[in-house]
């Protein structure tokens, strides 16, 4: 119940291209998701996040898209970039007791192709 | 403004041995959690620290242990090192409250175990 469950594994497009990667998760006490960008030899970095009130959330050329009945979430990336060429790493917590930890899904590398 | 900073960078230790990583916490910040990231997964929750106390832990054996000091700062300690422990330890900054900052992670130990 506490897994994230993360598709695909690794993705590859063309420049201008939108990969999209997706989350399901079990566990309905979860309440923020969070995706998180991670480059070679540096720790993630937070991309943008999400509440289980809220059905899509944009942030520049990312958006989120969330189904609360289904239990899954989706990182789009508009326009992409070599530069986004990275890990992605979905994630989701919950609060207990003033305390929250991340449960990461296992990522997707993705690479775009200039 | 300095970010989350992590020490050692890199680490090879032998199995049997003890280890010791350090994290100092994004200024202002006083939670810090730690994270092991094996190898093509996801970051796992090892344990949070706030106020000098363990206040979550995750699904790791007592070998894990750690300490925050009353500057924020805080060490991951692992003794009896197995194969198993080589890693990216990520330290993870937030600050506590209501409200969810989000995290920032440091750019992690990369640990080797041999």
């Amino acid at each position: 119940q506490q897994q994230v469950k993360q598709s695909p594994q690794s993705l590859i497009v063309q420049k201008g291209g939108i990969p999209i990667i997706n989350c399901a998760y079990e566990n309905t006490a979860f309440d923020y998701f969070p995706w998180y960008q991670q480059f070679p030899g540096k720790g993630p970095a937070l991309l943008i996040a999400i509440r289980p009130d809220v059905s899509e959330k944009k942030e520049g050329r990312f958006t989120i898209s969330f189904n609360k009945s289904a239990k899954q979430f989706s990182l789009h990336i508009m326009d992409s970039q070599p530069g986004d060429s990275a890990t992605y790493f979905c994630a989701a917590s919950m609060s207990q007791g003033g305390s929250e930890k991340l449960v990461f899904g296992k990522g997707t590398k993705l690479t775009v192709n200039p | 403004d300095a970010g989350v900073t992590q020490s050692p960078t890199h680490l090879i230790k032998t199995r049997g041995q003890q280890v010791t990583l350090r994290c100092s916490p994004k200024s202002g910040h006083d939670t810090v959690s730690w994270y092991q990231q094996a190898l093509g997964q996801g970051p796992q929750f090892i344990f949070q620290y706030y106020e000098e106390e363990e206040r979550q832990r995750g699904n790791f054996p007592d070998r894990f242990s750690g300490h925050q000091f009353p500057n924020y700062s805080s060490e991951l300690n692992v003794n009896a090192l197995w194969l198993g422990d080589s890693a990216l330890y990520l330290c993870a900054s937030s600050l506590a409250g209501p409200g969810r900052l989000g995290y920032t992670f440091g750019s992690g130990t990369r640990l080797t175990v041999v």
